[in-house]
C-alpha cells in the first residue's frame, strides 16, 4: 500500500554538495516524514512536517511540504561520505504510514 | 533507552518450520508495527498493535502470525512460510499512530529455503 513517490531514484553526487530529493504522495495526510536507511538495514527518522507546516530545518536538513501539490523535498546541505543511504518519505493519512518509492543516494569523497 | 530490539538478527528457515521473530521496547510507546521489506523496495506495512490490540492487519496471509504479549513485546508467528517470504522484517514502535516519528529496529533478515 505504497502511496509516495520519490525522484530521483539514484542521486550522485561530490562530497560538499547539496543534494535534493523529492517526494509526491496521492491522497491527504497528517504529515509527512523522512527516514533514512543504510544497506538493508533499519530505518532512522530524520524528521517530521506536519500538513499545517511549510518548512522545517534540522541540522543539514531540510524540508519542504507543498500541500496543494501534494509534494515535498528533502535537502542535504554540504553532504558527507556518512549520508549515502536510502532516503525514504513516508506519509502518515488516516490510519498508518506508508512509504515511498525512495531515493538511493551516493556521497563520494 | 530509546531503542527496538529485534531478535534474531539472521534466521535461516524451512518451509515446514516455525520461528517467531520478536521485538522488544521500552520508550513507553503505545503503537508498534510489524513492515516486511524486499530488496530495492520500500517497507510495506505488515501489522498494526495499538494498546496491545491489533488494530491493523495490511491482509497478510495467515502463515504469518502476530502476538503483542504486553505493551512491549511484539512477536511474529512464523509457519509453513514460502521462498518469496524472504525478506527484512522490521519491526517499529511510535507513541501514536498518527502524530510521531517511528524508531525502527535493525531488521531480522530471513530466508526461507
Amino acid at each position: 500500500s505504497q502511496q509516495g513517490e520519490e525522484d530521483p531514484q539514484a542521486l550522485s553526487i561530490q562530497e560538499g554538495e547539496n543534494a535534493t530529493m523529492n517526494c509526491s504522495y496521492k491522497t491527504s495526510i497528517n504529515n509527512l516524514q523522512w527516514y533514512r536507511q543504510n544497506s538493508g538495514r533499519g530505518l532512522v527518522h530524520l524528521i517530521l512536517i506536519r500538513s499545517n507546516e511549510r518548512e522545517k530545518h534540522s541540522g543539514r536538513l531540510r524540508v519542504t511540504l507543498d500541500t496543494s501539490k501534494k509534494s515535498s523535498s528533502l535537502l542535504i546541505t554540504a553532504s558527507r561520505a556518512a549520508d549515502t543511504a536510502s532516503y525514504f518519505c513516508a506519509t502518515t493519512g488516516a490510519n498508518n504510514l506508508f512509504f515511498g518509492t525512495g531515493t538511493r543516494l551516493t556521497v563520494i569523497p | 533507552d530509546t531503542e527496538v530490539t529485534q531478535t534474531p538478527k539472521h534466521l535461516v528457515m524451512g518451509m515446514t518450520n516455525k520461528k517467531s521473530l520478536k521485538c522488544e521496547q521500552h520508550m513507553g510507546h503505545r503503537a508498534m508495527y510489524w513492515y516486511k521489506q524486499k530488496a530495492k523496495k520500500p517497507p510495506e506495512l505488515m501489522f498494526v498493535y495499538s494498546y496491545e490490540k491489533l488494530s491493523i492487519n495490511e491482509s497478510v496471509p495467515s502463515r504469518f502470525s502476530p502476538e503483542c504479549p504486553n505493551s512491549s513485546l511484539l512477536n511474529l508467528h512464523l509457519h509453513a512460510l514460502q521462498p518469496e517470504d524472504s525478506a527484512l522484517y522490521l519491526c517499529a514502535s511510535s507513541q501514536d499512530y498518527i502524530s510521531y516519528g517511528y524508531t525502527f529496529g535493525s531488521g531480522t533478515r530471513l530466508t526461507v529455503v
